[in-house]
């Protein structure tokens, strides 16, 4: 167990959908980061929240947000659901932002989504 | 532009022999470099890291990975490979400019021969 927990471990919906995903990052730690893993696209960094504010985005697309609570929990929202959204989704956290120890991540099991 | 390049898919060993991941990076500011590992159904644990200091690193289960500047990489390595060791391997490196972006290469999958 890593310490970061993310909720739902597999999910299944159709296309046009709406999910969220949830994740809880390891004690202490106040960065969360979004991943997605696809077997065409490999691990693609979405974005990253530093104690409530977003500080890096990547290859995030405009259907999909994100945000991270003041407990330090973070959701994605992954919205208009497309064939090619079926991915692993992985968060993953970090004690820090903006030094070198901010980016050894622990990263959580990932949510799988299937989209029908 | 930043990038991280493993230019091994797939690799495949006997059980015992050595083994020897390549990963390269370009651009040119302070490269600071990783190795994660992924079991399949799992998500990504740290084998080891390099910031500064000696160029070879010492990871967890066996594993080490030696920085060359001169050549931009960060290949990791182990001496006697055990049939556990089968799993996707992945480079990522973060450069300290304003970015502090972690990027990963495209991983390499190690399968093992009993």
């Amino acid at each position: 167990d890593s310490g970061v927990t993310q909720t739902p471990k597999h999910l299944i919906t159709a296309t046009g959908q709406r999910v969220t995903l949830r994740c809880s990052p390891r004690s202490g730690d106040l960065s969360v980061y979004w991943y997605q893993q696809s077997l065409d696209q490999g691990l693609q960094f979405l974005i990253q929240y530093y104690n409530g504010e977003e500080r890096a985005k990547g290859n995030i697309l405009e259907r999909f947000s994100a945000q991270q609570f003041p407990d330090l929990h973070s959701e994605l929202n992954l919205s208009s659901l497309e064939l090619g959204d079926s991915a692993l989704y992985f968060c993953a956290s970090s004690p820090s932002w903006g030094s070198i120890g901010a980016n050894v991540l622990t990263f959580g099991a990932g949510s799988r989504l299937t989209v029908l | 532009a930043q990038s991280v390049t493993q230019p091994d898919i797939h690799i495949t060993v006997s059980e015992g022999a050595s083994l020897e991941l390549r990963c390269n990076y370009s651009y040119g500011a302070t490269p600071y470099l990783f190795w994660y590992v992924q079991s399949p159904g799992q998500g990504l644990q740290l084998l080891l890291k390099y910031f500064s200091g000696d160029t070879l690193v010492q990871g967890i289960k066996g594993f080490e990975a030696e920085f060359k500047r001169s050549q931009s990489s960060f290949n990791l390595r182990k001496p006697s490979v055990h049939w556990s060791d089968a799993a996707e391997y992945f480079c990522a490196v973060v450069w300290m400019d304003s970015s502090y972006k972690l990027i990963f290469g495209s991983g390499t999958r190690l399968l093992v021969r009993p």
